[in-house]
């Protein structure tokens, strides 16, 4: 069975903070990582994507893959209320199936 | 505007009742899928379909069906709904597989 392991959380972080969200998944052949960001009765939206080794940025937001420890996180910066949610981690592997971590809550005190 | 519609939004039926969740895409997306969320499990896939008349287990199929017969449509079908189907699903669709998927409002189904 394919997993994609997330600490539940709730972690909670000050405002300004920096969040770090973390991500495992047991795949070696997964070839495509995203972030969803899921607000309490909404649908999940994605956040970052990325599918190579190393970091990627877009804004406050950096993504980081590291496919040999198959791990991959999602760094928030300057962290505002507006960015408390649940935050999915999905992985797209073999079999064009795609699996989703539990999702970590992240709440940030103002 | 660019979307995933679903409907009904909300649903209380009861044991094997057959029903029917429509789902559709205005994106002219290939990749569709019907997921299913449960406190503490996260979003599960019920099934996909790659393309039209393409379709596929996912990792909790049992108890569904579904159909491609459009590009734009991919219907969630419970022959036989029981209680352990009561769930908040959602249907997404991307451009491709492995391109990042686009979800619908939900449908919160309670089946009594």
């Amino acid at each position: 069975q394919k997993e994609v392991e997330q600490n539940s959380g709730p972690l909670s972080v000050p405002e300004g903070a920096i969040a770090s969200l973390n991500c495992t998944y047991s795949d070696r052949g997964s070839q495509s990582f995203f972030w969803y960001r899921q607000y309490s009765g909404k649908s999940p939206e994605l956040i970052m994507s990325i599918y190579s080794n190393g970091d990627k940025e877009d804004g406050r937001f950096t993504a980081q893959l590291n496919k040999a420890s198959q791990y991959v996180s999602l760094l928030i910066r300057d962290s505002q209320p507006s960015d408390s949610a649940t935050y999915l981690c999905a992985v797209y592997g073999g079999g064009f199936k795609t699996i989703f971590g539990a999702g970590t809550r992240l709440f940030v005190k103002a | 505007e660019a979307q995933v519609t679903q409907n009904p939004r909300y649903l209380i039926t009861v044991t094997g009742k057959k029903l029917t969740v429509t789902c559709s895409q205005n994106m002219n997306h290939e990749y569709m899928s019907w997921y299913r969320q449960d406190p503490g499990l996260g979003l599960r896939q019920i099934y996909y379909s790659m393309n039209v008349e393409v379709t596929d287990k996912g990792d909790v199929p049992e108890g569904y069906k579904v159909s491609r017969k459009e590009k734009r449509n991919f219907p969630l079908i419970l022959e036989s709904p029981s209680p352990n189907q009561t769930s908040l699903y959602f249907c997404a669709s991307s451009l491709s597989w492995e391109n990042e998927q686009f979800f619908g409002p939900g449908t919160r189904l309670t089946v009594l």
